[in-house]
C-alpha cells in the first residue's frame, strides 16, 4: 500500500523558513516522479512543485518560483521542499504526491 | 504554462442522476489529464489518469474522455458517497496545474 507521510509544518513568521519533508513506502519510490501540492483553508488545490524520479528535472509554480526548492533522497525514499521568504498567502496545508496515484495527509503550514 | 479552465463550478444533482463536468486545456495536452476527487477534511483521490483510464479500485460509474484540450468526466447513476468535489489536473509539462473545481452537491 502507498503510504507518504508529511512532516515539518508549522507556524512561521513572514520572511521566514521551513523545511517539510516526506517519507514514502509501500513502492519503488525511484520508480515515481513526486509532486508538492497545496491547499488554503476553503480554497482549492494549487501545484506547486514536482520533480522527475531521479531529480534531473524540477518544476515550481509561478507563486513559489525563487523561493521554493524540491528535492529528493531516494537512498532514503524521501521527498523534500524547502520553503524561504514565506509569505502569508503561503498558509495552506501542503500534500505530498505521487505521480499516478498517492497522496499524503498534509502538513499544515501557516505563515503570521 | 497551460491553464485548465473547469465548469461548472458548482452543480446540484440527486441520487442516481448522470453528471459531467468538462474541463479545458489553453494548450494541446494530448491524453496528459487527470482527475480527483475530494471530501472534506481528506486528501484528494485519483480517480481517472491519462483522460480515460479508471484508477484501481474506482467504480466503473466515473468514466473520462476527451483529448487534445477538452475533456470530460461524467458519473453515472451518482451514489451517495459521490458528493464531493471534482478537480482536473493536466499532467503535460510543468506546472501541473489543476482546474478550479466542482463541488458537487445533493438536490
Amino acid at each position: 500500500e502507498v503510504q507518504l507521510v508529511e512532516s515539518g509544518g508549522g507556524v512561521v513568521r513572514p520572511g521566514g523558513s521551513l523545511r517539510l519533508s516526506c517519507a514514502a513506502s509501500g513502492f519503488t519510490f525511484d520508480d515515481y516522479g513526486m509532486s508538492w501540492v497545496r491547499q488554503a483553508p476553503g480554497k482549492g488545490l494549487e501545484w506547486v512543485s514536482g520533480i522527475n524520479w531521479n531529480g534531473s528535472r524540477t518544476g515550481y509554480g509561478d507563486s513559489v518560483k525563487g523561493r521554493f526548492t524540491i528535492s529528493r533522497d531516494n537512498a532514503r525514499n524521501s521527498l523534500y521542499l524547502q520553503m524561504n521568504s514565506l509569505r502569508a498567502e503561503d498558509t495552506a496545508f501542503y500534500y505530498c504526491a505521487r505521480v499516478m496515484g498517492g497522496w499524503g495527509q498534509g502538513t499544515l503550514v501557516t505563515v503570521s | 504554462d497551460i491553464q485548465m479552465t473547469q465548469s461548472p463550478s458548482f452543480v446540484s444533482a440527486s441520487v442516481g442522476d448522470s453528471v459531467t463536468i468538462t474541463c479545458r486545456a489553453s494548450q494541446d495536452i494530448s491524453w496528459w489529464l487527470a482527475w480527483y476527487q475530494q471530501k472534506p477534511g481528506r486528501a484528494p483521490k485519483l480517480l481517472i489518469y491519462a483522460a480515460t483510464s479508471l484508477q484501481s479500485g474506482v467504480p466503473s460509474r466515473f468514466s473520462g474522455s476527451g483529448s487534445g484540450t477538452d475533456f470530460t468526466l461524467t458519473i453515472s447513476s451518482l451514489q451517495p458517497e459521490d458528493f464531493a468535489t471534482y478537480y482536473c489536473q493536466q499532467t503535460s509539462s510543468f506546472p501541473n496545474n489543476f482546474g478550479r473545481g466542482t463541488k458537487l452537491e445533493m438536490k
